[in-house]
């Protein structure tokens, strides 16, 4: 079974430019979450998709930030601009969540490593 | 939400046994995690405990307490590939990580 797909794997741009991530799930999960990694922390929950509903988006820095999920499956998280603090692995996870609402397994994909420069 | 303390580091050597502790203040919790993250690598699953008590799987045992707020991820003869970051996380219905803690092990 293919894992959670995430592309690019690295990135390198210029601040104030824009950036997108790619990010297909796991056959069958119905909830997509974006993470943000910064060295030697944690991962920082960005925004979890339960199908197409973005339903948890607080962390979210929507001034510059931005991700859909169209079609309830493959989702993209895009920042324009990009600023020198954006610098982070960028992680997406999927899960499917149990019929009373408990917690599945979240899977992580390999992440996208951006640089700004 | 959640606040997740865990030690930054630990050391040991190859063959040992160590244990991670893990402490959490949460509003709600429905059970807590455990991953493995090497450099440069996404995290993976090792365990998830929604009920007291000590869970085994193979070379790492989980035990949580949740009256206490506690957890601890035990990592027994120890190899070289243990050697990683260990994330404790809390499930309340979304997940919030501990910043991690690394584990050298030496020969």
């Amino acid at each position: 079974e293919a894992g959670v797909v995430q592309s690019p794997r690295y990135k390198i741009i210029e601040k104030k430019q824009p950036v997108a991530f790619w990010c297909n799930p796991i056959s069958g999960h119905n909830t997509l979450y974006w993470y943000l990694q910064n060295l030697g922390q944690g991962p920082e929950l960005l925004i979890r998709y339960e199908n197409e509903e973005a339903v948890d988006d607080s962390q979210l820095p929507k001034d510059r930030f931005s991700a859909e999920r169209l079609k309830g499956v493959d989702s993209t998280l895009k920042i324009q601009p990009a600023e020198l603090g954006d610098s982070a692995v960028y992680l997406c996870a999927s899960s499917s969540r149990g019929g009373d609402g408990s917690q599945e397994t979240q899977y992580f994909g390999p992440g996208t490593r951006l640089l700004v420069l | 939400g959640q606040n997740i303390d865990q030690p930054t580091e630990m050391t040991a050597t190859e063959g040992a046994i160590v244990q991670i502790n893990c402490t959490y203040q949460t509003s709600g919790f429905n059970g807590l995690f455990w991953y493995q993250q090497h450099a440069g690598e996404a995290p993976t699953f090792l365990s998830y405990n929604v009920l007291d008590g000590l869970e085994e799987k193979g070379r790492f045992s989980s035990f949580l307490s949740r009256s206490k707020g506690y957890s601890y991820l035990l990592l027994k003869e120890l190899q070289m590939k243990d050697s990683a970051s260990y994330l404790c996380a809390g499930d309340d219905y979304k997940l919030s990580f501990g910043a991690g803690t690394t584990v050298t092990v030496r020969a």
